[in-house]
C-alpha cells in the first residue's frame, strides 16, 4: 500500500526555537496533504490543508504565522513550528490523499517543547 | 453539524474474545466511511473504507459494517490478539470535500492475556 513517511518521529527543542517537520508520500503524488494535531487521549484536530503549489488553508484557531507549511512538491510538504513554547508540545501527523480519495498517515511527529 | 461518536469508549476483553465497536455519524451528505487503527505514538493506519452503497467489508479479522440509513457503522474483531489493543477510529467523509475527514473521538481497546 501507499506510504507517507513523516520525520522525525520525535524532537526535542528549547522554547523559542523553531521545529520543522517532514511529510513525504514515497510512492505516490499527493496534491493535497493535511496537517493534525492530537492530544493526549483525543481524537485528531486538523490544523491545515497544504496545497501543492498554492498557500495552506488553516483551521479556525490555527495561527498561521506560528505553524508554517510549505508544500514545495507533490511528494513533499512540511510544517515548522516557529518560536515555539511548551504548549505547542504535543504529538503532529500528516496525512496525504492517494487519486483514490484514500488517506494514508505518516508516523507522527512528537514535539516536546521545554 | 458534522459529527462523529464512537462507542464506547474505551473496551478491555480477554484475549481470544470477540468485541465490536460502534460509530454513529450526522455527516451529510455522505460519501464515505472508515475505520482506522491508531497504535499509541503512532500514526492511524487504514483498516477498512466504505461507500454509501457498501454494507460490510472485512480485512481480515476485522469486519465492518454500514447502515447508511440510520448513519451507524460497527467494527467487528474476531478472536482478538494482543496486538489489537489500540485506537480504533472512526473517521466519514462528506460528498461535498472528500478529502476532509471528520474523525470521530476513537475507542481505546485493550486485550489483556
Amino acid at each position: 500500500g501507499a506510504v507517507v513517511s513523516q520525520h522525525p518521529s520525535r524532537v526535542i527543542c528549547k522554547s523559542g526555537t523553531s521545529v520543522k517537520i517532514e511529510c513525504r508520500s514515497l510512492d505516490f503524488q499527493a496534491t493535497t496533504m493535511f496537517w493534525y494535531r492530537q492530544f493526549p487521549k483525543q481524537s485528531l484536530m486538523l490544523m491545515a490543508t497544504s496545497n501543492e503549489g498554492s498557500k495552506a488553508t488553516y483551521e479556525q484557531g490555527v495561527e498561521k504565522d506560528k505553524f508554517l507549511i510549505n508544500h514545495a512538491s507533490l511528494t513533499l510538504s512540511t510544517l515548522t513550528v516557529t518560536s515555539a513554547h511548551p504548549e505547542d508540545s504535543s504529538f503532529y501527523i500528516c496525512s496525504a490523499v492517494g487519486l483514490n480519495t484514500e488517506a494514508f498517515f505518516g508516523q507522527g511527529t512528537r514535539l516536546t517543547v521545554v | 453539524k458534522n459529527q462523529v461518536e464512537q462507542s464506547p469508549q474505551s473496551l478491555i476483553i480477554l484475549e481470544g474474545k470477540n468485541c465490536t465497536l460502534q460509530c454513529n455519524y450526522t455527516v451529510s451528505p455522505f460519501s464515505n466511511l472508515r475505520w482506522y487503527k491508531q497504535d499509541t505514538g503512532r500514526g492511524p493506519v487504514s483498516l477498512t473504507i466504505m461507500t454509501f452503497s457498501e454494507n460490510t467489508k472485512s480485512n481480515g479479522r476485522y469486519t465492518a459494517t454500514l447502515d447508511a440509513d440510520t448513519k451507524q457503522s460497527s467494527l467487528h474483531i474476531t478472536a482478538s490478539q494482543l496486538s489489537d489493543s489500540a485506537s480504533y477510529i472512526c473517521v466519514v467523509s462528506a460528498s461535498y470535500n472528500t478529502d476532509k475527514l471528520i474523525f470521530g473521538t476513537g475507542t481505546r481497546l485493550q486485550v489483556f492475556p
